[in-house]
């Protein structure tokens, strides 16, 4: 079955920066596109971006310019997001996604909590 | 960006009951209209994409409905494990919007 496994919670300093990651078994990896989404406490969700592996292709919501980095490791199936410039505004919780046309989640990882503070 | 209303936010219900979410969107998303169940401890789950097209999974006592600006999640005769947070996701344009949610509760 498919499987999406986030690394553990992040407590980061501001101004850092801070790299996730999501593991993916049980599907193609190279063939499908992983979304991350942001949900900010009391907020709903946010669509950061989707990479699609098999080329390094990547497409990013605009209010994300500059703040995430997406990345891909084939040999491991392991999606990466990279968030900079870190401020307590990034203070959320962030979740990996397959999709096999880069518009609808069909599977979601667990989600990754990220708290900035000093 | 389209933005995505949904109501209510917040919906009480008891077993057996059937209920009805809105969701409607800044602008024509054609039917292309994602639904998503959130839920303590478990991934989130796609129960329906393009209005009304159920995954292979969703039971069938959920559907969807609607198009252009206005679209509608429907719930027969709950189950105590349909007691969630849903959310609605448009899937025509980029960048990709949700709906602030709706929290199902037991009456």
């Amino acid at each position: 079955q498919v499987q999406l496994q986030q690394s553990g919670t992040e407590l980061v300093k501001p101004a850092s920066s801070v790299k996730i990651s999501c593991k993916a078994s049980g599907y193609s990896f190279t063939s499908n596109y992983m979304h991350w989404i942001r949900q900010q406490t009391g907020n709903g969700l946010e669509w950061i971006g989707w990479i699609y592996p098999g080329n390094g292709n990547t497409k990013y919501n605009e209010k994300f310019d500059g703040k995430a980095t997406l990345t891909a490791d084939k040999s491991s199936s392991t999606g990466y997001m990279q968030l900079s410039s870190l401020t307590s505004e990034d203070s959320a919780v962030y979740f990996c996604a397959r999709s096999p046309n880069g518009y609808v989640m069909d599977d979601w990882g667990q989600g990754v909590s990220v708290t900035v503070s000093s | 960006d389209v933005q995505m209303t949904q109501s209510p936010s917040y919906l009480a219900a008891s077993p057996g009951e059937s209920v009805s979410i809105s969701c409607k969107a800044s602008k024509s998303i054609n039917t292309y209209l994602a639904w998503y169940q959130e839920k303590p401890g478990i991934t989130n789950k796609l129960l329906i994409y393009s209005g009304s097209t159920l995954p292979s999974g969703t039971p069938s006592r959920f559907s969807g409905s609607g198009s252009g600006t206005d679209f509608t999640l429907t719930i027969r005769s709950l189950e105590p494990e349909d007691f969630a947070v849903y959310y609605c996701q448009q899937h025509n344009e980029y960048p990709l919007t949700f709906g602030s949610g709706t929290k199902l509760e037991i009456k």
